[in-house]
């Protein structure tokens, strides 16, 4: 039972355009939602996060939504640069579970010069 | 800044072979979990603990024990190997959820 799915696991762009990588959820507790960027032989690193209560996020060039009657987020890369090509985690948790995240299988993103 | 630290990077044991993924934090955060990475499976939890002394299971803890004596130590224990624990584990810790999680560089290891 995979609550978080990210159905592309990969994506290609060109430098300078926008990227959107999506995710959906199926569990309706879930109030918090993360993005995490990963590059080879390294761990995940925090990218950006949504509050429930909101339905956009910006952090620089990175923009999150959140449409919660879709159950759907989707992250927005403006303009994408080469080094934004790493694999990119969704991730939520639900307020009874604490801390604990619930992560998507990850999405590749390759931006072509 | 040392961050979360996993040793070893690399591991091949062979079926029925026990070992322990050792795992370090400096951050002094209250929260520490245990991820394991498939192939186009993204994370999946194995165990998590919410400060010393306090563990529990995740989605997929069979095969695995873990303990956390301090708030800095956080080792997953291995006892027989069997090659469906062939994946790369990431330790990870934190404050809260709001913060996100910090992660280590992850231990690839290979169960033949």
């Amino acid at each position: 039972d995979q609550q978080v799915k990210q159905n592309s696991p990969s994506l290609s762009v060109q430098e300078g355009r926008i990227s959107i990588l999506n995710c959906d959820y199926t569990n309706s507790m879930f109030d918090y939602f993360l993005w995490y960027k990963k590059y080879p032989a390294e761990g995940p690193t925090f990218l950006i996060s949504i509050s429930s209560i909101k339905d956009k996020n910006e952090d620089g060039r990175f923009t999150v939504f959140l449409n919660k009657s879709a159950k759907h987020l989707s992250l927005h890369i403006v303009p994408s640069q080469p080094g934004d090509s790493a694999v990119y985690f969704c991730a939520a948790s639900e307020g009874t579970s604490g801390s604990r995240l619930t992560f998507g299988e990850g999405t590749q993103l390759t931006v072509n010069p | 800044n040392a961050g979360v630290t996993q040793t070893p990077k690399f591991r091949i044991l062979k079926i029925g072979q026990s070992m322990t993924l050792q795992c370090t934090q400096d951050m002094n955060h209250n929260y520490m979990y245990w991820y394991r990475q498939d192939p186009g499976m993204g994370l999946k939890l194995i165990y998590y603990s919410v400060g010393a002394g306090i563990t529990d299971k995740g989605e997929v803890p069979n095969g695995y024990n873990v303990s956390r004596s301090t708030t800095e130590d956080f080792p997953l224990r291995l006892e027989l190997a069997a090659p469906s624990q062939t994946s790369v584990y990431f330790c990870a810790s934190s404050t809260d959820r709001v913060y996100g999680y910090t992660f280590g560089s992850g231990t690839r290891l290979t169960v033949v």
